[in-house]
């Protein structure tokens, strides 16, 4: 058990509203990632964090947004929900100088 | 064309046999990692490799860095052992790039 979890763990919303996703960590590790995962693709990479207020964009990171004020925190928004943002979201985090990256249990997310 | 090409997509199989699932990658590496994902589950890590061949339990993956490609083996599948399973490599900034997975069911 890497010390990861994710809240909410379901939520149902609608179009155009605002969603916020928590990636919590008691390992204390530098590295984050947030992930989604969809039917027919691998994992994509949506923002990810190399430190406390260090954040940078990953392969599909339009209409999300991240922050990271502690170390053990790292937040994903949805400023304005929309449908094509249903997925289910993985947070993971990685141990400086490591390759291996440890996942928490995943926030799905049905946009209406 | 994706940079990490899994084999097959989809694999159905009777409980006892042989499991192979390939992985084949395009770019520099610094490992390759195998993950398994039951259904409605979350992402465990198997394996991380970056030569040669590692073996937990029924499970042993391979890697050929001069070919670009590995895989991974069950022995003596079990239902239990139904998920799926993606590979994944580490590139030279330790960013993950990932396949599609593979979708195993074992039938009893």
């Amino acid at each position: 058990d890497a010390g990861i979890t994710q809240s909410p763990r379901h939520k149902v919303t609608e179009t155009g509203t605002p969603v916020t996703l928590r990636c919590h960590q008691t390992e204390n590790h530098r590295y984050m990632y947030w992930y989604r995962q969809d039917p027919g693709h691998g994992l994509r990479l949506i923002h990810y964090s190399y430190g406390v207020k260090d954040t940078d964009k990953g392969e599909v990171s339009d209409g999300y947004s991240v922050s990271r004020s502690k170390t053990e925190d790292f937040l994903l928004t949805l400023e304005s929900a929309t449908s094509s943002q249903t997925s289910v979201y993985f947070c993971a985090i990685r141990k400086q100088g490591a390759d291996e990256q440890f996942f928490g249990p995943g926030t799905r997310l049905t946009v209406l | 064309k994706n940079e990490v090409e899994q084999s097959p997509q989809n694999l159905t199989a009777q409980e006892g046999e042989f499991i192979t699932i390939n992985c084949s990658y395009s770019v520099g590496i610094s490992a390759l990692h195998w993950l398994q994902q039951h259904p409605g589950g979350g992402i465990v890590s198997l394996f991380m490799l970056s030569s040669g061949k590692k073996k937990h339990g029924r499970l042993i993956a391979t890697i050929n860095i001069q070919e670009k490609h590995s895989s991974l083996h069950i022995t003596a599948s079990h239902p239990r052992d139904s998920a799926v399973y993606i590979c994944a490599v580490s590139d030279s900034n330790y960013q993950l790039i990932w396949g599609a997975g593979t979708k195993l069911i074992i039938k009893p």
